[in-house]
């Protein structure tokens, strides 16, 4: 099993709209959660970290239910800037210190 | 804080040749690590560094990897013969802050292409 999973989508939707990604990952015991976006042939980028009582950075929200293992970005008034990846990141302390990456959400906003 | 620097950003290789790759970490910081992406996947841990000591290292860091860190600073990355499969981009992060509060910061990363 793979220690996070994203939906790899793609999303495809119209400028103005919300949009919201999930992530699942398998390890209970992780202890730090991250969104990175990573345009087409660019370097990962920090977007924001994610906390258990949640957190919003403008336009962006994260949250994080450490019950279901469950980490989501929510996206509103998309712009067309947004299009990319966006790339669901676990540190999974306990089993060494590695940050464990999805696969990857893609995302496009039309204009 | 002039950010993770990378060299070069693209390889071209024939198989069987050795290669190696510089990163510069951004300036302080003591935790360096080195990740493989390939298209349509996230990025892969190959390895890390605390300062100069070699803590980590994934299972698909085969013997034909090596990674150094010698004086704390800047890190290489050899490979060597060269395999398509190694064909990947090979990124480059570095961090400050251990714990809870550790971020990773992404250098450009090199494209390597083996033919």
């Amino acid at each position: 099993r793979k220690e996070v999973e994203q939906d790899p989508g793609p999303f495809n939707v119209p400028e103005g709209a919300t949009v919201a990604f999930n992530c699942t990952y398998s390890n209970s015991a992780s202890q730090s959660f991250f969104w990175y976006r990573q345009d087409c042939r660019k370097e990962p980028k920090l977007l924001m970290s994610v906390y258990s009582s949640g957190n919003e950075d403008g336009r962006f929200t994260a949250q994080l239910n450490r019950a279901s293992q469950y980490i989501s970005l929510l996206i509103r008034d998309s712009k067309l800037s947004d299009s990319a990846t966006y790339l669901c990141v676990v540190n999974g302390r306990n089993t060494g210190n590695q940050f464990y990456f999805g696969t990857g959400t893609s995302l496009t906003v039309i204009p | 804080d002039t950010g993770v620097s990378q060299d070069p950003r693209h390889k071209i290789t024939k198989r069987g040749q050795n290669v190696t790759f510089r990163c510069d970490p951004i300036s302080e910081h003591n935790r360096l690590y080195w990740y493989r992406q390939t298209l349509g996947q996230g990025p892969e841990f190959l390895t890390y560094f605390q300062n100069e000591a070699q803590l980590e290292k994934s299972r698909l860091l085969s013997d034909r990897f090596s990674a150094e860190r010698p004086k704390g600073s800047f890190s290489t990355l050899e490979i060597q013969r060269t395999e398509q499969g190694d064909s990947a981009m090979y990124l480059c992060a570095s961090s400050r802050e251990a714990g809870l509060n550790e971020k990773l910061f992404f250098g450009s990363g090199t494209q390597l292409s083996v033919l």
